[in-house]
Parts: structure tokens; sequence; C-alpha cells
């Protein structure tokens, strides 16, 4: 299986700051990389895939980068809404795998 | 807009086989795969597997012997049975629709998710 692992794990941060999450994975995925965002009590929501364009209504804020095995998702100027959880999905191969997730939390 | 629902038995006992039904709307069902996920409170999340409409499925190794998933076309509904469940199966379980694009792929749409909790 494919191991992603994110970090950090936790992050604290204010409205308006600039805040890079990083999954990495155990063997090259290419650009085939999920990123999630899931709130309190709430269902996972797609967000963006590396190799792309921002899911339709996903604001301009959120970018990504990476190949290979290394991967960042860049909120450039956080909003109220942003704080929840991030998590970053492979999908080169069965079996899917998530990373542990990345709690972003205000300061 | 796709709109999935769940339902099933939210308490189990050990060993008992877990149930969940999703049902689908607004959307073609035939067209896609559809997507088992689970997440232990407090935890991250776990793929379950995939079931096209036509019944093809792909299952997560680590769950395989005990998962089956099902589809019913006629109801746009898809089935998880998770048999000879244990207090670590606890979780909540969310069904997804796969979007393919190629060879890329990504849960797009979820329903809400049900906590089944075995104790």
């Amino acid at each position: 299986d494919i191991q992603m692992t994110q970090s950090p794990s936790s992050l604290s941060a204010s409205v308006g700051d600039r805040v890079t999450i990083t999954c990495r994975a155990s063997q090259s995925i290419s650009r085939y990389l999920n990123w999630y965002q899931q709130k309190p009590g709430k269902a996972p929501q797609f967000l963006i895939h590396a190799a792309s364009n921002l899911q339709s209504g996903v604001p301009p804020r959120f970018s990504v980068s990476g190949s290979g095995t290394d991967f960042t998702l860049t909120i450039s100027s956080l909003q109220i809404e942003d704080f929840a959880t991030y998590y970053c999905q492979q999908s080169y191969t069965t079996p899917r795998t998530f990373g542990q997730g990345t709690k972003l939390e205000i300061k | 807009q796709v709109q999935l629902q769940q339902w099933g038995a939210g308490l189990l006992k050990p060993s008992e086989t877990l149930s969940l039904t999703c049902s689908v709307s607004g959307e073609s069902f035939s067209d896609y795969y559809w997507s088992w996920i689970r997440q232990p409170p407090g935890k991250g999340l776990e793929w379950i597997g995939d079931i096209s409409h036509g019944g093809r499925g792909y299952f997560n190794p680590s769950l395989r012997s005990r998962v089956t998933i099902s589809v019913d076309t006629s109801k746009n509904q898809l089935s998880l049975k998770l048999r000879s469940v244990t207090a670590a199966d606890t979780a909540v379980y969310f069904c997804a629709r796969l979007f393919r694009l190629g060879v890329i792929t990504q849960f797009d749409s979820w329903g809400p998710g049900i906590l089944v909790t075995v104790s």
C-alpha cells in the first residue's frame, strides 16, 4: 500500500495568514493526488486535484503544487471558513489511501 | 446536483454483520462508480471499496475477506455489508461518488455519514 504522510498534524494560524500543508507519498504517484476539506461533524468535501484545476466553487486562495512524492496545499489568505481538517488522498492505485489529516485551528 | 442518503443500524454487537444502504438521486447512477469510506472517531479516513453499476468492485485488501458491496440499479442504491465486526470497526461510514475522468479519480460527492458503534 502507498502510505501518505501529512505535516504538520495540526497548525494554528490567524485570519489572513498564508499556510502550507505538506503531503508525502511513500512512492511516486505522479500527480494523482486529491485534497479534501472536512469540518467537524460533516463529510469531507473534495477540494482540488494536484494536476489541475480548482473544483468548481473553490476559492482561488487555494492552490496546490507537487508531483512524484511531495505535494503542498497552500491557502494564501486564511478566511474563517477555512478552519477545518485537510486530507490528502492518492488516486494513483488501489487501495486508495489518505493522509492522517492536518487540523487547521484558529490562533 | 447529486444527493446521497444513508441508513442502517447504528449499534451492533461483536461478531454481527454491519449493513448499510446508500441511496443516490439527482444524477445518473449508471455513469459512475460508487464507494464506501469509513472514519473511526477522531481519526482519519479509510477506503473500503468501490463498485460500478454493473457490480464490478475493488476492495481494500485489509477488509476484503469481510466486505460485500452491491448495487441495486433499479433503486439507485448501493449497499455495504461487513461481517464479523469488532470494536475496531466502530466508525462513521460514508458513501461517496467516485468521479472518473480518464485515469483521474476523486470522491467528489459524499453522503452525510452514519456512525456505527460496535459494543
